[in-house]
């Protein structure tokens, strides 16, 4: 059963300190998201990648977030330094892209952040 | 700009009875629609989508929704409501030009299925 896989399911950490968050995508998807839910702003999309290459990142605070993908079954999403604000529940997914056509969204179970 | 708008926070209805959530649209060009299921502690899971065609659509575990192109709408529908369909509903949109792939959410419904 393929499915998007991310880790740390759940994270404490203190202000200040590194947080780093992985996902591995659907084997064959070349579409990676991360998105960020929080009961205020909800699902805001924070940055996606097509073939590895960033599209956007426009949703990032750019002076401590950081989104990488050193491969094609790895994405990463770092903040450093880490902020009681950053407290949420990110979300990796990925989709198929072919022909200029993107397919539907398929999640992670999310990491829950908590900076104290 | 582009953006999508459920305007109900909370659905409730009993068990057996017809559900509707709400979905309203604003995108440039012919849009993408979807909807998505969230349970507690869970990840997204999508339900349906409209791309083009018939406008009724149907999707997983009993769902529909209809595409309104006049009215800018895309409701999501279910005949019979069952208890296990309790969660948070999530319409998005992909906005039909320049195909970037991304999605624009809701701030999502609660649906509340009472025995």
């Amino acid at each position: 059963d393929a499915r998007v896989t991310q880790t740390p399911r759940h994270k404490v950490t203190e202000m200040g300190q590194e947080v780093t968050m992985r996902c591995q995508p659907i084997l064959g998807h070349n579409t990676v998201f991360w998105y960020r839910q929080t009961m205020m702003q909800g699902l805001e999309l924070l940055a996606y990648f097509r073939n590895r290459a960033p599209l956007d990142d426009s949703g990032m605070p750019k002076d401590r977030f950081s989104a990488e993908m050193p491969d094609a079954t790895l994405a990463t999403l770092k903040i450093q330094p880490s902020e009681p604000r950053d407290s949420a529940v990110y979300f990796c997914a990925s989709s198929r892209t072919s022909g200029g056509v993107t397919g539907e969204l398929f999640f992670g179970e999310g990491s829950r952040l908590t900076v104290l | 700009a582009q953006s999508v708008a459920q305007p109900e926070d909370q659905v409730n209805v009993a068990e057996g009875n017809p559900l509707t959530v709400k979905c309203t649209y604003s995108v440039s060009g012919n849009p993408y629609l979807f909807w998505y299921v969230q349970y507690p502690n869970r990840g997204l899971q999508f339900l349906l989508k409209y791309i083009t065609g018939d406008n009724l659509v149907k999707g997983s575990y009993g769902f529909e929704a209809e595409f309104n192109k006049s009215q800018t709408s895309f409701h999501l529908k279910k005949p019979s409501a069952l208890v296990s369909d309790s969660a948070l509903y999530f319409c998005a949109v992909r906005p039909g030009s320049g195909n970037t792939g991304k999605l624009i959410f809701g701030q999502g419904t609660t649906l509340q299925v009472k025995p």
